[in-house]
């Protein structure tokens, strides 16, 4: 049982690239999110997903697309980069949220725009 | 107004010395509620969560938090900190937003420093 698992670890960009960053888990889970953390931010939700096929925004969409088409992977993509991404990028998985079940977090992924 | 607030973005404790982390909710139902800890360069771990049974949760490496209505607050407590202790701690809400989904959302963490 890996649990949630994100691909790469780390990753630079130039501005303007393009790139997907992987998510998978093998728990079975429903809930499916991306956030970013940012230094006295704390964690903002990107984009999350309540099952195949299923996608909604979160509070900071803008530049990003995902997409749900397995219960297991949930990728996360940077259309056209910029330094405002770089950032530290964590998925998570969990059962609906809605009977107090908690998150499982990746490893993240450090992205370094320049 | 703020879903979650962590008062104080670094705290410093000497090793064996209480720890108090704060957190504060907001929300018109009553919400689930979670701590979790982030060691450095690792995603986060659930420490513990408060789910409507008892107001007085324990959770790993000594810690427990207790739910308080009245104050709507859900601070995380250590009786003796550990040199171990030293990462950031976030404290979570679940609940319903407008269309009833319910979603997660994070305070913006405290960093705990233990001094030896």
């Amino acid at each position: 049982n890996a649990g949630v698992t994100q691909t790469p670890k780390f990753q630079v960009l130039k501005t303007g690239q393009s790139m997907t960053l992987q998510c998978a888990q093998d728990m079975n889970h429903e809930y499916m999110s991306w956030y970013r953390q940012d230094p006295g931010m704390g964690l903002r939700l990107i984009h999350y997903s309540v099952g195949a096929g299923i996608t909604d925004q979160g509070e900071v969409p803008n530049g990003y697309n995902v997409s749900r088409s397995t219960t297991e992977d949930f990728p996360l993509r940077l259309l056209s980069a910029a330094p405002s991404q770089t950032s530290v990028y964590f998925c998570a998985s969990s059962l609906l949220p809605g009977r107090g079940y908690e998150q499982y977090f990746g490893p993240g992924t450090r992205l370094t725009v320049t | 107004a703020q879903s979650v607030t962590q008062l104080g973005s670094h705290v410093s404790v000497s090793e064996g010395a209480l720890v108090l982390l704060r957190c504060n909710y907001s929300s018109s139902v009553p919400p689930y509620l979670f701590w979790y800890v982030q060691y450095p360069n690792q995603g986060l771990q659930l420490l513990l969560k408060y789910t409507s049974a008892a107001t007085l949760v324990k959770g790993i490496n000594g810690f427990e938090a207790e739910f308080k209505k009245s104050e709507t607050s859900f601070h995380l407590t250590k009786p003796s900190a550990h040199m171990r202790d030293a990462a950031e701690y976030f404290c979570a809400v679940s609940k319903p937003d407008l269309s009833g989904t319910y979603k997660y959302i994070f305070g913006t963490g405290t960093r705990l420093k233990v001094l030896a």
